[in-house]
């Protein structure tokens, strides 16, 4: 399977403690991206990568959330000491960045999502 | 920030019908990128269309077209000969010109469109 991976599919925790998600992008995509997406809603933009450069940052992203992408392929989102407000679920994307040119091509390829639930 | 707007919360259709599914939004650009995902209950995010806004024709994917109006800022998806498989959940987004060095989607908030037998 080359498409986007995301690991754990569900996760359970309790108030308090921290989660950390995994993402692995396609293989040759330079760029990934964090979603969220509550139920009912549209996904919001979390942050974004390119190779291992973390370039933006949505304000929604507190700082009791960190993601990294070490060698410029996997990254991890962590949350720490979670609240009831982080329910939801973990969206992530790559696509293929084709610099500062007309991108014709630009296209986000999306994981299925780790669903977090905290009691 | 871009305002990515669906007022239809749900559509219902009737399989090999033909639904459209609107989809407005909120720009000062004159180029960007418009895209329909579709969200199953799997949870997949599946690109469906893409629209480019400096190109007048519209997209066009098989059973799925697009009527993009750039001065009404409009971009509507239709849907033809409907089938069981396509009843999800529909999202519109908006991504800026890569020369803002900005790729990130905003998204509408979705239709749900349930295809009936």
């Amino acid at each position: 399977d080359t498409g986007v991976s995301q690991d754990p599919r569900h996760k359970i925790t309790k108030r308090g403690q921290n989660v950390t998600f995994r993402c692995d992008p396609i293989s040759e995509h330079n760029r990934l991206y964090w979603y969220r997406q509550t139920l009912g809603q549209g996904p919001e933009f979390l942050t974004y990568f390119q190779n291992e450069a973390q370039l933006e940052k949505s304000r929604l992203l507190s700082d009791r959330f960190s993601a990294e992408r070490p060698k410029g392929s996997f990254s991890t989102l962590e949350i720490q000491r979670t609240e009831q407000g982080d329910s939801a679920m973990y969206l992530c994307a790559s696509s293929l960045g084709q610099g500062v040119t007309r991108a014709t091509n630009e296209k986000l390829f999306f994981g299925s999502g780790t669903q977090l639930s905290v009691l | 920030a871009q305002t990515v707007t669906q007022s239809q919360p749900e559509m219902s259709v009737q399989e090999a019908e033909t639904v459209t599914l609107s989809c407005t939004y909120d720009t000062s650009e004159n180029n960007y990128y418009l895209f329909w995902y579709k969200q199953p209950p799997s949870r997949q995010m599946i690109l469906v269309i893409r629209q480019e806004a400096y190109k007048q024709q519209n997209a066009t994917e098989n059973r799925f077209s697009v009527n993009f109006q750039k001065a009404a800022k409009s971009f509507s998806l239709k849907i033809s000969d409907s089938q069981l498989g396509d009843t999800a959940m529909y999202f519109c987004a908006f991504m800026r010109p890569p020369l803002f060095n900005d790729y990130k989607l905003s998204f509408g908030a979705g239709t749900t469109v349930t295809v009936r037998a």
